[in-house]
């Protein structure tokens, strides 16, 4: 398998710009999480998803991010308009039992940077 | 509130010596406590999970220890190699919570010198 797929590995943009990151999860996971991760905070998470369906968007920051997940192998999370403090590295992590124990795999991230 | 601390937050060992990592945690009461290692500039990879029940778990080099009556998890690396140079990520799932809920811990970062 090829594991949790994410695009773009990186990203600079300037303050304003639409971002949009992109995920593929794991073939058969039924549940796909978002997480942000930075030095001062570590990784937190933004929203996640079990069938496509959005669970819990409490970690979503603002307005500004929104998610989306049209079918099972496909999520996008989109920043706009992005500003500095929005830089970090974005990961995307999928799951086969979202209310289980199961083992979380997460891709290799999007390092974007907001200039 | 429920936390997880690490510690140290960075250490540095020579090749071939043994580590110990800590992790303390406030979650109450906790479905599973998980570590995971993040190589530099890549995804945290899962490498143990413990149920409430459980107190220890291997992995090669890697054994985790759990003390739920002390709230303590510990992660023990053997003969460390370069390659175990990474952050080391301490996760506690929550009881009544599902893998939305995890919680963690910021990590201990690991440099193994030769």
């Amino acid at each position: 398998d090829a594991g949790v797929i994410q695009s773009p590995r990186h990203e600079v943009t300037e303050m304003g710009q639409e971002v949009t990151l992109r995920c593929k999860p794991i073939s058969g996971h039924n549940s796909l999480f978002w997480y942000r991760q930075t030095m001062m905070r570590g990784l937190e998470l933004l929203i996640y998803f079990n069938n496509n369906v959005p669970i819990d968007d409490s970690g979503m920051p603002e307005d500004r991010f929104s998610a989306k997940m049209p079918n099972a192998s496909f999520s996008t999370l989109k920043i706009q308009p992005s500003e500095p403090r929005d830089s970090a590295v974005y990961f995307c992590a999928s799951s086969s039992t979202g209310a289980g124990t199961g083992e979380l795999f997460f891709g290799e991230g999007s390092r974007l940077t907001v200039l | 509130k429920n936390q997880v601390e690490q510690s140290p937050q960075s250490l540095i060992i020579l090749e071939g010596k043994n580590c110990t990592l800590q992790c303390n945690y406030t979650v109450s009461p906790f479905s599973n406590l998980r570590w995971y290692k993040q190589d530099t500039g890549r995804g945290p990879v899962s490498l143990t999970i413990m149920t409430f029940s459980e107190n220890t778990k291997s992995n090669g080099r890697y054994t985790a220890t759990l003390d739920a009556d002390t709230k303590q998890s510990s992660l023990h690396i053997t003969a460390s190699q370069l390659s175990d140079s990474a952050s080391y990520i301490c996760v506690v799932q929550p009881r009544r919570g599902s893998q939305g809920n995890l919680i963690f811990g910021k990590g201990t970062k690991l440099s193994v010198k030769p």
